[in-house]
């Protein structure tokens, strides 16, 4: 079955900077990738998603790059603010599963 | 929120103990979905329905059942708690008919300790 590795497993960056959280995924026949954001004692919210037709997808400060070839996806955060401050998953569809498997998660802290 | 409750959002039970959680959501969707939430791990799919009383397994569903009798509710049941089951439990639908590919939504979650 589909496996979705996630790095890294944390992330700190100073206020300000970019940040970058990169995931990879083994069947070639997934499709869809989201990436969830999920604050302390919350449930997990997706923030983005892409689909395998398209190379890259942006919404204001985040964005997100796929590359097929690969076999991977990134999640990209620029300007970071201290609200940024969570744990992030990806995750990958396989078609005609009807479910999702998610990366390890990756848990990012915005120093001020 | 996806119209999504789960309860109980929090309970503490004893070893060998049966446990039901309830997901129950307003909006009529076909796919329903439980995950368990661990350090380290991620979220990962326990079971999941696609229609009353169609369900299937997902990667660690060892020790859990599920039921799906309405299309509102789809229960987990820990038919002998463990120690090892102490986990976040978060229910999800897809908003699609297609389920795969497709967003999913979670819920609140539901905190089970076993002691």
């Amino acid at each position: 079955g589909e496996n979705v590795e996630q790095h890294p497993s944390t992330l700190s960056v100073q206020e300000g900077d970019s940040a970058v959280i990169k995931c990879t995924y083994s069947d070639s026949a997934s499709n869809y990738f989201p990436w969830y954001k999920q604050e302390l004692g919350k449930r997990p919210q997706l923030i983005i998603d892409i689909r395998s037709n398209v190379g890259e997808k942006k919404d204001q400060r985040i964005a997100v790059t796929l590359n097929k070839t690969a076999k991977h996806f990134s999640l990209h955060i620029t300007e970071t603010q201290p609200e940024d401050s969570a744990v992030y998953f990806c995750a990958a569809s396989i078609t005609g599963a009807q479910k999702l498997v998610f990366g390890q998660g990756t848990r990012l802290t915005i120093n001020p | 929120d996806a119209g999504i409750t789960q309860s109980p959002r929090h309970k503490v039970t004893e070893t060998g103990t049966p446990v039901t959680l309830r997901c129950h959501q307003t909006e009529n969707h076909r796919y329903m979905y439980w995950y368990r939430q661990d350090p380290g791990h991620g979220l990962r799919l326990i079971h999941y329905s696609y229609g009353v009383k169609d369900t299937d397994k997902g990667e660690v569903s060892d020790g859990y059942s599920v039921s799906r009798s309405k299309t509102e509710d789809f229960l987990l049941t820990l038919e002998s708690a463990t120690s090892s089951q102490t986990s976040v439990y978060f229910c999800a639908i897809s908003e699609s008919n297609q389920g795969s590919g497709n967003t999913i939504y979670f819920g609140e979650g539901s905190w089970l300790t076993v002691v």
